[in-house]
């Protein structure tokens, strides 16, 4: 079994809608949480990071963290055909230097 | 454009080559790290460098052979590599302050064909 798991998609939905971007985890020692957005022959841009339990905003992004479930989800609100992209959680123990990712999943809004 | 820099953006070269991959970063952070990305997969963890000392690697062949030579750059040498070595290579880096945990901060890449 992964350590992370991140359904691969791909995600097709039409502009504006709201999109929910999933990963679950096995490794109760992870503490942090972020999720990067990766466009094709780019690096991941860091969308969002968090360390507990709960909702983060940012714009129209907004990341939740439920530990007790080992879930963590990634909404995006008004999604835009800009928003086109693979997206990769990623998650590490406390004070570590490793960090675990999920496969990613492609999403693909159409305008 | 991001706050970590990667040279080249692209490179060729045979498999009797020898290369080198360049990253810097000036955000102050103190562990640096080596990924390797093929198409439609995660990046893949190579090298960890904290406080300019190698502290992970991931058991990597040795035709990749990485250098820190100081708080803001990061090398990977290249030599004799396989087609099979094409990828993107990725730089990160993290402010890594105990003891807290802080996020990677990715490079662009450089992506790499071995012919």
């Amino acid at each position: 079994q992964k350590e992370v798991e991140q359904d691969p998609g791909p995600l097709s939905v039409p502009e504006g809608a709201i999109v929910s971007l999933n990963c679950t985890y096995s490794n109760s020692a992870f503490q942090y949480f972020m999720w990067y957005r990766q466009y094709s022959r780019k690096g991941p841009e860091l969308l969002m990071y968090t360390y507990s339990s709960g909702n983060k905003e940012d714009g129209r992004f907004t990341a939740q963290v439920d530990k007790s479930s080992k879930y963590i989800s990634l909404f995006i609100r008004d999604s835009q055909p800009s928003d086109s992209a693979t997206y990769l959680c990623a998650m590490s123990p406390y004070n570590f230097n490793k960090f675990y990712f999920g496969s990613g999943t492609k999403l693909n809004v159409k305008p | 454009d991001t706050e970590v820099t990667q040279t080249p953006k692209h490179l060729v070269m045979g498999m009797t080559n020898k290369k080198s991959l360049k990253c810097e970063q000036h955000m102050g952070h103190r562990a640096m790290y080596w990924y390797k990305q093929k198409a439609k997969k995660p990046p893949e963890l190579m090298f960890v460098y904290s406080y300019e000392k190698l502290s992970i690697n991931e058991s990597v062949p040795s035709r990749f052979s990485p250098e820190c030579p100081n708080s803001s750059l990061l090398n990977l040498h290249l030599h004799a590599l396989q087609p099979e070595d094409s990828a993107l290579y990725l730089c990160a880096s993290a402010h890594k302050t105990r003891p807290d945990n802080s996020p990677l901060h990715f490079g662009n890449g450089t992506r790499l064909t071995v012919t």
